[in-house]
């Protein structure tokens, strides 16, 4: 167990709906970071937040949406689902903004999501 | 935007050989971290590699950093079938002013019996 937790670990829905991911990071990491991976895309930085606050943005769609709550866990919202929008999506967490100097990231188990 | 660049994408070896996975990327960066990620599973960190000349060894496993030329090797050392997985390069970019990483494409290993 990394410590970071993310749920649910399997979510199968159907296009033009919307899901939210959710990630608590581990204890004491402020910042969050999401990552989609998929096959021919590899892992894709989507977002980042620390502390509350966005810091970086990646290759986000607009369909997409983020959020870091005051407990420091970060949802990740995915609307108007297309069938290309399946992929495996990762929650990673760090202590402050550029990841650990000797550890980088940690990541979670990840959220498959499957849209049909 | 920062580029990383991995290579092979995909090796197939047999048990006790030797072979080095390279990780090429665009623009100066001072931080690179090699992870490892089975099947369906998490990444897991094995290394980062801090400056330029930077060696590191676990088991079978060697990884080497070339600032000057970009350049990352993860060296494997008489492999082992346990070895299989996908094994990820990640170059930290600080361009706009944040900092995130940005992984290669992965290279996907096979050991064979």
């Amino acid at each position: 167990d990394s410590g970071v937790t993310q749920t649910p670990k399997h979510l199968i829905t159907a296009t033009g709906q919307r899901v939210t991911l959710r990630c608590s990071p581990r204890s004491g990491d402020l910042s969050v970071y999401w990552y989609q991976q998929s096959l021919d895309q590899g892992l894709q930085f989507l977002i980042q937040y620390y502390n509350g606050e966005e810091r970086a943005k990646g290759n986000i769609l607009e369909r997409f949406s983020a959020q870091q709550f005051p407990d420091l866990h970060s949802e990740l919202n995915l609307s108007s689902l297309e069938l290309g929008d399946s992929a495996l999506y990762f929650c990673a967490s760090s202590v402050g903004s550029g990841g650990a100097v000797n550890y980088g990231y940690t990541f979670g188990s990840g959220t498959r999501l499957t849209v049909v | 935007e920062l580029k990383v660049e991995q290579n092979p994408l995909f090796l197939s070896m047999q048990e006790g050989k030797n072979y080095t996975i390279y990780c090429n990327y665009s623009t100066t960066s001072d931080r690179l971290y090699w992870y490892r990620q089975d099947p369906g599973k998490s990444l897991e960190s094995l290394f980062v590699l801090l400056s330029n000349g930077a060696v590191k060894q676990e088991g079978r496993l060697m990884a080497s950093l070339d600032t000057k030329a970009r350049l990352s090797t993860l060296h494997i050392t008489a492999a082992v079938h346990d070895l299989s997985a996908t094994y990820f390069c990640a170059v930290l970019d600080f361009t706009s002013g944040t900092y995130k990483y940005i992984f290669g494409t992965g290279t996907r290993l096979k050991v064979l019996a």
